[in-house]
């Protein structure tokens, strides 16, 4: 069965310094890896994805990710955080499947706060 | 502008009412997807459509029908509305089958009392 495990409920980051959300995942064969973002009352945002290749993967708003598939690990890094980088950030894993089908498991979200 | 629209924003119900959330899809987009959102548990799939005329069971289906007569279009429905789908439910689509992202609406928040 395939699961993501986010640790930590809740990262506070001064704003200027580097962050890190932390994303662990269990699943069959290789995986397909999401990240989200969310702000307060809208839907979900696409931020990054890993496929396949290079095992850092950039994306939206100058985040990046790290495939590390020896730890099973799939952490969203920026190097300089913003106070509207403040949200509930989401990791998902897609396994694949004869279907096709690669529906998306989530995390349980980490909260991001960024402190002016 | 292209995206996915839900209906209502919000609603109040009272137990054992028949409710049915509404999404559409102007990104004719092959599959299709509903989720719901509580605290502490992520994102949880409800279920799931790969093509107009196709759906397909989540992780928790219990309590929920869906259809998908068209491309655009996938509603969901509570037979007989409980407490415990009291959340937020958002709905979602992607290009096709294989590893696409996701798109999601803005979400309905539904309090079953």
């Amino acid at each position: 069965a395939q699961s993501v495990a986010q640790p930590e409920d809740q990262v506070n980051v001064a704003e200027g310094n580097p962050l890190t959300v932390k994303c662990t995942y269990s699943v069959s064969g290789n995986p397909y890896l999401f990240w989200y973002v969310q702000y307060p009352n809208r839907g979900l945002q696409f931020l990054l994805k890993y496929i396949t290749g290079d095992n850092l993967v950039k994306g939206s708003y100058g985040f990046e990710a790290e495939f590390n598939k020896s730890q099973t690990s799939f952490h969203l890094k920026k190097p300089s955080a913003l106070v509207s980088d403040s949200a509930l950030y989401f990791c998902a894993v897609s396994p694949w499947d004869q279907t096709g089908a690669n529906n998306l498991f989530f995390g349980t979200g980490t909260r991001l706060t960024v402190i002016p | 502008i292209a995206g996915i629209t839900q209906a209502p924003t919000s609603q109040i119900l009272a137990a054992g009412r028949r409710m049915t959330l509404r999404c559409t899809q102007d990104m004719r987009h092959n599959a299709m997807y509903w989720y719901r959102q509580d605290l502490g548990l992520g994102l949880r799939l409800i279920h799931y459509s790969n093509t107009a005329g196709t759906t397909g069971k989540g992780e928790v289906p219990d309590g929920y029908s869906v259809s998908r007569a068209n491309t655009d279009d996938f509603p969901l429905t509570l037979a007989s509305a409980v407490p415990s789908q009291t959340s937020v439910y958002f709905c979602a689509s992607k290009r096709g089958q294989g590893p696409y992202e996701q798109y999601f609406g803005p979400g309905t928040r539904l309090t079953v009392t």
